[in-house]
Parts: C-alpha cells; sequence; structure tokens
C-alpha cells in the first residue's frame, strides 16, 4: 500500500474557478512537500510546509497540514489553463526518502 | 534556478543489455536521487547520495546500480535489462541538510524490448 496517496485521481474545473486536492499518509513526517508536473517536464516544487506548521501559501496556492488526521491539502484559486498538470503530495519520514503519491491529474477548462 | 540535466532523454535497450542513465547538476548540491516513474504512478526511489563516491539504496534498488563519481554526476545502471525496467527515469538533486527542495531533471524515457 501507498505511504503517500491523493485522493483523487482526475479532476476537471473551468478556469476561474478554485480548486482543491486532497493528500492521505500513514507515516510520522518531518514535512510535506507539494510538486506539479506538466506533460513530458520533470516536478517542480510548488510548497513545502512543515510539521509544526497548519498553513503555507504561495501566490494562488494554499497548502494545509493536518497531522492528526495525517491529511494535508493544496487549494488552487483563480485557476488557469497552464495550472493544467499532475499534482503529486510527498513526503519526508525525517530521513530524506521522499515518498510520493501517485499524483492528481487536474484540468483546467477555458 | 537550480540546473539539472539527463541524458540521454530517451532510449530503447534490449532486454539483457546494458543501460547506463546519466545525471548532472552544475548547482554544487549535496544530495542527488533517481527515482522512476510508472504510468499513471508516482515517483519510487531508487538509489540516492548525499557525497561523492557513496550511494545509498532507495525503496526499489533492485536490479538498478548507481555511481556518483563527483558532486556534478550521479549515473543510474542497469546491468541486465529488464522488460519490467521500462518506465520514465528522474534525476534530482538537493542542497543539503536543511534544504528539502528537490529540483529534478526533466527524465529519461526507457524502453525495453
Amino acid at each position: 500500500s501507498q505511504l503517500a496517496e491523493e485522493n483523487s485521481w482526475a479532476l476537471s474545473v473551468h478556469e476561474g474557478e478554485s480548486v482543491t486536492v486532497n493528500c492521505s499518509y500513514k507515516t510520522s513526517i518531518t514535512a510535506l512537500q507539494w510538486y506539479r508536473q506538466k506533460s513530458g517536464k520533470g516536478p517542480a516544487q510548488l510548497i513545502l510546509i512543515r510539521s509544526n506548521e497548519r498553513e503555507k501559501r504561495n501566490g494562488r496556492l494554499r497548502a494545509t497540514l493536518d497531522t492528526s488526521s495525517q491529511s494535508s491539502s493544496l487549494s488552487i484559486t483563480a485557476t488557469r489553463c497552464e495550472d493544467t498538470a499532475v499534482y503529486f503530495c510527498a513526503t519526508d519520514p525525517g530521513n530524506y526518502k521522499y515518498v510520493f503519491g501517485a499524483g492528481t491529474r487536474l484540468k483546467v477548462i477555458a | 534556478e537550480a540546473a539539472v540535466t539527463q541524458s540521454p532523454r530517451s532510449k530503447v535497450a534490449v532486454t539483457g543489455g546494458k543501460v547506463t542513465l546519466s545525471c548532472h547538476q552544475t548547482n554544487n548540491h549535496d544530495y542527488m536521487y533517481w527515482y522512476r516513474q510508472d504510468t499513471g504512478h508516482g515517483l519510487r526511489l531508487i538509489h540516492y547520495s548525499y557525497v561523492a563516491d557513496s550511494t545509498e539504496k532507495g525503496d526499489i534498488p533492485d536490479g538498478y546500480k548507481a555511481s556518483r563519481p563527483s558532486q556534478e554526476n550521479f549515473s543510474l545502471i542497469l546491468e541486465l535489462a529488464s522488460l519490467s525496467q521500462t518506465a520514465v527515469y528522474f534525476c534530482a538533486s538537493r542542497p543539503g541538510l536543511g534544504e528539502d527542495t528537490q529540483y529534478f531533471g526533466p527524465g529519461t524515457r526507457l524502453l525495453v524490448l
């Protein structure tokens, strides 16, 4: 079983709408990262949130972390077509051996 | 912006052949990683290194070797390629302790026939 996983396989929204991607994990962590991977490219980190933080923002992106329920969310407001990508969460159990979820495929429709 | 490059970008190999994937980073990062990504799945850690001339096993090391001859270069070696090793391979680097951002290369698409 996966130690980190996003809770939706795929989502689609219309441009301008907001969307939330959720992630759950099964081990104790020191940090959780959200990545975006566009087609044919390597993943790019969006937000890193440490275990003692509850929320982190980066422009239109907002990540939350709930260590009691072992879950995280990534919200994107005012979505754009260029936000179309696969979004991954990755957890760090403290040994820098990151565990990635399978990803949520987001499509933003014009 | 950290720069990580990979070569080749794509490769077709025969079953039982030897394959070497190369990764180069220009930012003097301590940590380097090799991941594989299978269609529809997340990344899985194969090998990593935190210093030149030393490598560590990740979560799925079987069938793979790694080599880090210098700070900048990290190779992944498939001594006897198998069909199950068809995947996209990503290299990443990370500055060091306390710096958690990984910078990924563009990937190498490997097809084993």
